[in-house]
């Protein structure tokens, strides 16, 4: 099957703690993005890359990092310096040449 | 930045009922896209329509494009009780490969 996966689906954070969530897809897509949504909110960009080994910053992306080491994997770092990092995280990609992105299924991530 | 503003920004029916959403944005763009996300999921997309297009259909959505009031509407006709969902827009404009989302319009249909 062809598509986008996030991990893990729940993820808890102690405070002062960093955490990756995983974004692989088997789409053959250049290009991938991190997303947060907050409760009854749309969607915010955190960071995004094109092509692999670059990456660009989102509207949102301190508190954030990310690598782009290989096509189809685009991890997120949720790092301490996040102080609010309670949300729910999209990872979506999307062809070169196409305009429709592709999202995986979120990863939620809760603060102990 | 978002651009795209869904309005309502919820809307309750009831089965067999249309619903319509609409979406306005700021500055020029060169599509607009609907998506659809189910609690918890994420996000599915429905359509997409061209700036220089005035009308789609894809099943039991219509979707159209107003580029002079820089608003779109998506009715999904004949409403069925899982179509209850969010839908939100998404802008695209120039060379960006960045879609601007808006904040969604939360449907819910009875059965």
């Amino acid at each position: 099957d062809g598509g986008i996966t996030q991990s893990p689906k729940y993820l808890f954070r102690k405070e002062g703690q960093n955490v990756t969530l995983s974004c692989e897809q088997n789409l053959n897509h250049d290009a991938m993005y991190w997303y947060r949504q907050d409760p009854g909110q749309g969607l915010r960009l955190i960071y995004y890359s094109q092509i692999v080994n670059d990456f660009q910053k989102g509207d949102i992306a301190e508190g954030y990092s990310v690598s782009r080491e290989k096509k189809e994997s685009f991890p997120l770092t949720v790092t301490s310096a996040q102080k609010n990092p309670t949300a729910f995280y999209l990872c979506a990609s999307k062809a070169g040449s196409g305009e429709t992105q592709y999202f995986g299924p979120g990863t939620r991530l809760l603060v102990l | 930045s978002q651009q795209g503003e869904e309005d309502p920004q919820a809307l309750s029916i009831q089965e067999g009922e249309n619903a319509t959403m609409n979406c306005s944005y700021k500055t020029s763009i060169n599509n607009l896209q609907w998506y659809r996300q189910n609690s918890g999921r994420g996000l599915v997309h429905l359509i997409l329509i061209r700036s220089n297009e005035r009308e789609k259909h894809s099943g039991r959505l219509r979707v159209t494009l107003d580029t002079s009031k820089k608003s779109s509407s998506l009715l999904i006709t004949a409403s069925r009780a899982a179509d209850t969902a969010s839908y939100f827009c998404a802008t695209g404009s120039g060379g960006s490969y960045i879609p601007t989302f808006g904040r969604g319009t939360s449907l819910i249909v009875h059965p």
